[in-house]
């Protein structure tokens, strides 16, 4: 089977950076996600590493590392609306097909 | 481009009881897939449907099933409803090679 760790809170301030891991063991990996979710919203798409390194979209940042099964999203210039929680998600593929298996969330609170 | 919609929004019933669930993707999404989240538990895979297939299915009970229609609408059956089956159900549709998931709202059973 799948499984993926990841911190359940993380608190950080205004304008601050903070860094979000997630580690996982699984076999057929294909891909790390990252999605964001408000309280009571849907979750919503912030990134897909298939490869090695880093991949900036704006103030948010995934990083991959295949070898350490392992990767972590940055958050950058913290704002009050990313209070939120943060999953990774890994997509694998075995004789069945596809499948996306995520992590149990952090969650983020940015405080003034 | 309309979003995902899922119905209904919120939905009570009794145990012994059985639902039916109800998602139509984006238009022009042939892929949509299931997920059950529970406080705590994060978001557990039941089973993606393409092109009224399905392709894979989590680890439930058979009691919970689905299906896909030629206009990829798809939906979600749980039967002989249990009070462990009180969760956001969570709908999520994407295109053809595409990474990104885009979730609907969800829908809240509670199970009394």
């Amino acid at each position: 089977g799948q499984s993926l760790e990841q911190p359940s809170e993380v608190t950080a301030v205004e304008g601050a950076i903070v860094q979000i891991n997630c580690t996982y063991q699984t076999s057929g990996f294909y891909g790390l996600s990252w999605y964001q979710q408000h309280d009571g919203g849907a979750p919503t798409f912030l990134s897909y590493n298939a490869l090695d390194g880093l991949e900036e979209t704006g103030r948010f940042s995934s990083f991959l590392s295949r070898s350490d099964s392992y990767g972590y999203l940055l958050l950058q210039e913290l704002q009050m609306k990313d209070s939120a929680s943060y999953f990774c998600a890994v997509k694998t593929r075995d004789n069945a097909g596809n499948m996306l298996t995520f992590g149990g969330g952090t969650r983020l609170m940015v405080k003034p | 481009k309309a979003g995902v919609t899922q119905t209904p929004r919120y939905l009570i019933k009794t145990r012994g009881q059985q639902v039916t669930l109800s998602c139509s993707p984006i238009s022009g999404h042939r892929s949509v897939s299931w997920y059950q989240q529970t406080p705590g538990q994060g978001l557990q895979f039941l089973f993606e449907y393409f092109s009224e297939t399905q392709r894979n299915k989590g680890n439930f009970p058979g009691r919970f099933s689905g299906r896909q229609f030629s206009n990829s609408r798809s939906e979600m059956n749980v039967s002989t409803l249990e009070l462990g089956d009180s969760a956001l159900y969570l709908c999520a549709s994407r295109g053809y090679s595409n990474e990104k998931l885009f979730f609907g709202s969800g829908t809240q059973l509670s199970v009394l």
